[in-house]
């Protein structure tokens, strides 16, 4: 497997503009999660799906932020309208079903707004 | 409100020295605690996992004690190598009930020293 994909790598926009991030999980994990991380705040976790179905939505900052997983191998994060204190790198991971089961993160899209 | 707490200096060793680094929590009974190796510019990667009935789990060169009593994990690098420098996340995952939510700590960083 190619692991967790995310695309693009790196996004520079201009406040007020509207930013898609992609993700495509590991085949057959039930759960995928969106994190932003920053210097001062760390490793944040947005939401996570399982089986497609948004569970934990607590950690969006705001209504700018909106998620989506219309299938078992493809989400989005997209932030609109996106401002500058938004710029940070935000991962995507999955993992299996079990407790035990340990995620798996792709390598980030870094997200600059200008 | 729960709180985890990595030294945010980063660490500095020599090679071949033994690293131990820190991680304490504060209101929070975690069912397991994740460490996670963090790169630049690429997502964390799962190194070891251990239950809080267990007080010690080894993988190679790396060894992660865990003291619910203390609330506080120690990760461990026995014989350091320069590849060792990285970022070290620590992560706790509450019990479960169909809950998955992971809290990262900031991280520490480490700089093993030829």
């Amino acid at each position: 497997d190619a692991g967790v994909i995310q695309s693009p790598r790196h996004e520079v926009t201009e406040m007020g503009q509207e930013v898609t991030l992609r993700c495509k999980p590991i085949s057959g994990h039930d759960y995928l999660f969106w994190y932003r991380q920053t210097m001062m705040r760390g490793l944040e976790l947005l939401i996570y799906f399982n089986n497609n179905v948004p569970i934990d939505d607590s950690g969006m900052p705001e209504d700018r932020f909106s998620a989506k997983m219309p299938n078992a191998s493809f989400s989005t994060l997209k932030i609109q309208p996106s401002e500058p204190r938004d710029s940070a790198v935000y991962f995507c991971a999955s993992r299996g079903l079990s407790s035990t089961d340990t995620q798996y993160f792709g390598p980030g899209t870094r997200l600059t707004v200008l | 409100s729960q709180k985890i707490e990595q030294n945010s200096e980063a660490l500095n060793i020599q090679e071949g020295k033994t690293a131990t680094l820190t991680c304490n929590y504060t209101n929070y009974s975690p069912a397991y605690l994740q460490w996670y190796r963090q790169d630049p510019g690429r997502g964390p990667v799962f190194l070891l996992l251990i239950r809080e009935n267990e007080k010690e789990k080894r993988k190679e060169r790396l060894k992660v004690t865990f003291d619910t009593t203390l609330k506080q994990s120690l990760f461990h690098i026995t014989a350091s190598q320069p590849a060792d420098s990285a970022t070290y996340l620590c992560a706790l995952e509450p019990h479960s009930g169909g809950y998955q939510k992971v809290t990262f700590g900031t991280g520490t960083k480490l700089q093993v020293i030829p």
